[in-house]
């Protein structure tokens, strides 16, 4: 079974503290990693995709990066409108059946940025 | 603005009751899914729709249904409410499997 655990489940930093946000998970052959932010009230916003081992993009202050266990949201230089919750979900294989094209999320990571 | 409509956004009923959540898909979409958030469990895939045909289940309970229509809009059925059905229920959709998937704002379901 598919499983994604994010960690730490909260994070309170100060305006312009950089930190990393980590998403651990076991899925046999990843289709596809996603990162969502997602604002009270609101559905998920889709930040990145990363497909392969190495893999790394960027948005502004966010930076995504992908190994064969786990990916890491590395926030730099964060502002309090990056207040949210990030969620992390993968893909499985298409061969895998079943819900292959749903994604499987972590609980996400709650992040409060004060000024 | 991710392009998805979801309607209503707010739905309060009793148990034992059937509603209808209702879902437009972002122009040229032909996936839609829906998923199930709550506290305990986070957000779970239920069920996923491509241009009108089903495609893959998740954790979709027997007493849950839903269907893909000619125009691509999507309605999830959810029949015989428990108090535990109580959630946010999203919608999104995609170009292809693969691909990003894009999230309407949920519809919020009391059951009292």
């Amino acid at each position: 079974e598919d499983q994604v655990t994010q960690s730490p489940e909260a994070l309170r930093l100060q305006e312009g503290e950089s930190s990393s946000l980590n998403c651990s998970y076991t899925v046999s052959g990843l289709r596809g990693l996603f990162w969502y932010r997602q604002d009270p009230g609101k559905g998920p916003e889709f930040l990145f995709t990363l497909y392969s081992a190495g893999e790394e993009k960027e948005k502004e202050r966010l930076k995504a990066t992908l190994t064969k266990k786990e990916s890491f949201l590395h926030i730099t230089a964060p502002k309090p409108e990056d207040s949210a919750t990030y969620l992390c979900a993968v893909q499985a294989p298409m061969y895998s059946g079943g819900g292959a094209d749903g994604l499987t999320f972590g609980k996400g990571t709650h992040l409060i940025i004060q000024p | 603005d991710s392009g998805v409509t979801q309607t209503p956004k707010h739905l309060i009923t009793a148990t034992g009751q059937r509603v209808t959540l209702r879902c437009s898909p972002r122009s040229g979409d032909l996936s839609v899914y829906w998923y199930q958030q709550s506290l305990d469990q986070g957000l779970q895939f239920l069920i996923q729709y491509y241009n009108g045909e089903e495609r893959a289940k998740g954790n979709i309970l027997e007493r849950f249904s839903a269907q893909q229509f000619p125009d691509l809009h999507s309605e999830l059925n959810l029949s015989s409410l428990e108090l535990g059905d109580s959630a946010l229920y999203f919608c999104a959709s995609s170009v292809a499997g693969n691909q990003p998937q894009h999230f309407g704002d949920g519809t919020r379901l009391s059951i009292l």
